[in-house]
């Protein structure tokens, strides 16, 4: 089965910070996916990235950027954390063959006060 | 107006019971339609998946798509407590872009 694991399932951050939410994927995916998650909102995608220092922003990127140094490791950065950003972030990953099926993480509940 | 709408629920229905949930759309090139299914405290996960109009049928759960009137639904029938989740629609065109409705959280109860 494929893992896709989110290091932290809650965080708590201060307004200003930087914050690194970190997601790692065993099943060798080339695609990898950032979304945020709020009620009423839906799954909104953040960054996206097709393959190794490969990134592409999604639609709303703004106060956020992403690094892929390895296959199975995509990071999304917070650079200075703000009250809006307080979300639950979830972290995908899928195979250029099948892009509809998308691998989700447990997700990062974010609360930025 | 959004791309794809979703009631939000909650809905909820006894157990045994024959669900419905449905989903409209505004994008005519959207040809690829997908439902996930989200427990609490998880991350989605894909339920169905089908391409253009028709039905899917696997087990319990049957997809239905019409695009002449941009409606696609999800039956799911002799309904239980373990279906008790939010289940969000999920479209795309030619692109690997998805986009995804609100959800809509379904009750079982016993």
């Amino acid at each position: 089965d494929v893992k896709v694991t989110q290091s932290s399932r809650y965080l708590v951050k201060r307004t200003g910070e930087k914050v690194f939410l970190e997601c790692v994927q065993d099943m060798d995916h080339e695609n990898m996916f950032w979304y945020r998650q709020d009620p009423g909102l839906g799954l909104r995608l953040i960054y996206f990235s097709y393959d190794v220092k490969m990134k592409e922003k999604g639609d709303i990127p703004e106060g956020y950027s992403v690094s892929r140094e390895k296959k199975e490791r995509f990071s999304l950065i917070l650079e200075s954390a703000s009250t809006n950003q307080t979300s639950m972030y979830l972290c995908a990953s899928s195979l250029p063959s099948d892009t509809k099926k998308l691998f989700f993480g447990s997700g990062t509940q974010l609360s930025v006060l | 107006q959004k791309e794809v709408e979703q009631d939000p629920g909650p809905l909820s229905v006894p157990e045994g019971a024959i669900v419905s949930l449905n989903c409209t759309y505004s994008n005519s090139a959207f040809q690829y339609f997908m439902w996930y299914r989200q427990y609490s405290r998880k991350g989605p996960e894909l339920l169905m998946y089908t391409y253009s109009s028709g039905n899917k049928e696997d087990g319990r759960f049957t997809a239905q798509v019409d695009k002449s009137s941009k409606y696609i639904s999800l039956f799911i029938r002799d309904s239980q407590p373990s279906d008790s989740a939010t289940y969000l629609c999920a479209m795309s065109g030619g692109t690997d872009k998805l986009i995804f409705g609100t959800g809509t959280r379904l009750q079982v109860f016993p």
